[in-house]
């Protein structure tokens, strides 16, 4: 069965300073991978994909992500906080078969300090 | 298309009594699905449709929980007799198939429900 670990539930960074949210997923095979940003009181909106092709993926509001199967990690990186980037993430990872139904995992919760 | 939309954003209601949501998906998407999202924790997969058919129902999606999609578009998710339990935020998302490179799901805002 496939599942994701993100490290650390809540995770602080003062503006202008680097983000990284770290994923770990498991999979028998590499499975499509997202990362999605909530907002308060608001559904999911994706922030970039991985499905196969670049390892190196980017995204939108200058967030990337790079895929390494060898240590299963799809980590989102972003080289400057910004105070609107204050919200909750989530990995997520798809298979390629069976309704391509979502499972995510219990998400990060990024504050950024003035 | 103004995306996917859910009604009613939000729900009270007493343990016991029986609540219905909708969804609206993106109108050209035949594949729709049901999350459930507790506080502080990840959208758990409930269920999904593709066009009317409900091919995948979720080990938590319990004989209260039923779900339908009559003609291919929109969806319906009822609870019967709620539990406080059943608090929750029900998303719906939805996605087109196929449409190669394609994958992701697109989330409606949401319905969260208080059950008192």
């Amino acid at each position: 069965a496939q599942s994701v670990t993100q490290l650390g539930s809540h995770v602080s960074v003062s503006e202008g300073a680097l983000v990284l949210l770290r994923c770990n997923y498991s999979s028998s095979v590499p499975p499509y991978l997202f990362w999605y940003v909530q907002y308060p009181n608001q559904g999911l909106q994706l922030l970039l994909k991985y499905t196969s092709a670049a390892t190196l993926v980017k995204g939108i509001n200058g967030f990337e992500a790079e895929f390494k199967k060898s240590e299963t990690s799809f980590h989102l990186t972003k080289p400057s906080a910004h105070m609107s980037d204050a919200a909750e993430y989530f990995c997520a990872v798809s298979p390629h078969t069976g309704g391509f139904k979502t499972i995510f995992g219990a998400g990060t919760r990024l504050f950024v300090k003035a | 298309d103004t995306g996917v939309s859910q009604n009613p954003r939000h729900k009270i209601t007493k343990r016991g009594q029986n609540v219905t949501f909708r969804c609206d998906p993106i109108s050209e998407h035949n594949r729709l699905y049901w999350y459930r999202q507790t506080l502080g924790q990840g959208p758990e997969f409930l269920t999904y449709f593709q066009n009317e058919a409900q091919l995948e129902k979720s080990r938590l999606l319990s004989d209260r929980f039923s779900a339908e999609r009559p003609k291919g578009s929109f969806s319906t998710l009822e609870i019967q007799r709620t539990e406080q339990g059943d608090s929750a935020m029900y998303l719906c998302a939805s996605r087109a198939s196929p449409e190669p490179g394609v994958y992701e799901q697109y989330f409606g805002p949401g319905t969260r429900l208080t059950v008192t």
